[in-house]
């Protein structure tokens, strides 16, 4: 069974309108974190966003939020005021305790962003 | 503080060859990972080391290995080399606090081309 999933394998957003990028987990372990890294073009992996599993509260860094459902194993990626340089493939990824600092990622979203 | 470097950038090498990548990690960061990207299988985690001891090894051959040096700087190898291991290989590095990691900060990836 896949660990993360990434439903969407491209999505289109308006310039300074909102995005949500799905992404839902399995595991069993109870102690995981979740990541959302973005990579451009160029092939860098820019981290974004972490949620850990006993987080009470949703992770937010700027325009970047996590609606983490843990209920549902999911972990949507809300990106607000979207921005041209915000066109990359997006990706989500599940670090569990018992692997360490292993990460696995979820087949990635291309996001682009039009003007 | 400067980010993860890798070199080289871009290699080409012909089946059966060899070649090592080198990863220089964050100052201060002790974990090194390393991962493979392709278009077909995606991100895969290879293996991550930490104080020059490997933790975790992902489903590759053994023809992939690695290492990490005392100044936590981390090599990889790969031997007799086939084309599928033409790919994107990226380092990344994290810190811990008793005994908890962070987030994986990566570098700009090694695109290796087999001929």
């Amino acid at each position: 069974a896949q660990k993360i999933t990434q439903t969407q394998p491209g999505m289109f957003v308006q310039e300074k309108e909102a995005v949500t990028l799905d992404c839902t987990y399995d595991t069993s372990d109870p102690s995981y974190g979740l990541f959302w890294y973005k990579q451009p073009s160029s092939g860098e992996m820019i981290f974004l966003i972490y949620q850990g599993s006993y987080d009470q509260q949703n992770a937010t860094e700027g325009r970047y939020s996590l609606n983490f459902q843990k209920a549902r194993k999911s972990a949507n990626l809300v990106i607000s005021a979207s921005q041209l340089g915000d066109s990359a493939m997006y990706f989500c990824a599940m670090r569990e305790m018992e692997y360490g600092n292993k990460l696995v990622f979820g087949a990635g979203t291309i996001l682009r962003v039009k003007s | 503080k400067a980010g993860v470097t890798q070199t080289p950038r871009y290699l080409i090498k012909t089946r059966g060859q060899q070649v090592t990548l080198s990863c220089s990690p964050i100052s201060g960061h002790r974990s090194v990972s390393w991962y493979q990207q392709t278009p077909g299988q995606g991100l895969q985690f290879l293996f991550e080391y930490f104080s020059e001891t490997q933790r975790n090894k992902g489903n590759f051959p053994g023809r992939f290995s690695g290492r990490q040096f005392s100044n936590s700087r981390s090599e990889m190898n790969v031997s007799t080399l086939e084309l599928g291991d033409s790919a994107l290989y990226l380092c990344a590095s994290s810190w811990t606090i008793a005994g908890v990691y962070n987030e994986q900060f990566f570098g700009p990836g090694t695109r290796l081309t087999v001929l």
